[in-house]
């Protein structure tokens, strides 16, 4: 039983190109978190989506960023046109029903 | 919105003695605590939680106590082994209606 699974690991990107992010929900889990960690900091809430729907995306830039759980496939993280601020870690979390999640190891981004 | 206050940042204690960390949260309809640990270059790991109808909760050597009328709850570690070593985050939602709110983060020293 495969936990939640994020790829990649570690993204390098150059300044103003796009950044995808991916998660997999554990099986059964249908509630998508995305969080974002800066060195030293804690987990800044980003987004929660269910299947084919965004629930709140109010720690979301509203610039750039995006995000998506389609019916079938992972759910999607998109940055475009990154800037050196961007550079963070991305965790993804799923839950069954909104409670006790589960978190991916993440996705470093570092963008040059 | 929700805000989530964790204190100390950074605590040492010797194997075999006690931490404790400290939340406060600041909206007082939140009824689901949990707590997390994260390891270097891993994802958070749940490792104990309590609801508001509950005032302590143990798990061999990890327990939980909240105060609903104060606002806080604290995580406590007896006994401490050099793998407890790690950052401890603390979180506050309504359960089932909003995304977890986190702490800054306590990191944790274990010295053997």
């Amino acid at each position: 039983n495969a936990g939640v699974m994020q790829n990649p690991r570690h993204l390098v990107r150059r300044r103003g190109q796009e950044a995808r992010l991916r998660c997999s929900p554990m099986k059964g889990h249908s509630h998508v978190y995305w969080y974002r960690q800066l060195p030293e900091e804690g987990l800044k809430f980003m987004v929660y989506l269910q299947k084919e729907n965004i629930i709140d995306e109010s720690g979301m830039p509203k610039e750039r960023f995006s995000a998506e759980f389609p019916k079938e496939g992972p759910s999607i993280l998109r940055i475009q046109q990154v800037v050196r601020g961007d550079s963070a870690a991305y965790f993804c979390a799923s839950s069954r029903d909104n409670y006790g999640y589960t978190f991916g190891s993440g996705t470093r981004l570092t963008v040059v | 919105g929700e805000n989530v206050e964790q204190h100390p940042s950074t605590l040492s204690v010797q194997e075999g003695d006690s931490a404790v960390i400290k939340c406060t949260y600041s909206d007082s309809a939140s009824n689901y605590f949990p707590w997390y640990k994260q390891e270097l270059g891993k994802g958070p790991q749940l490792i104990i939680d309590i609801r508001s109808n509950v005032g302590e909760k143990k798990d061999q050597r990890i327990a939980v106590t909240l105060n609903k009328t104060a606002k806080h709850f604290s995580l406590h570690i007896t006994e401490t082994q050099p793998e407890d070593s790690a950052v401890y985050f603390c979180a506050a939602s309504i359960r089932g209606n909003t995304p977890l709110v986190f702490g800054k983060g306590t990191r944790l020293s274990v010295i053997a």
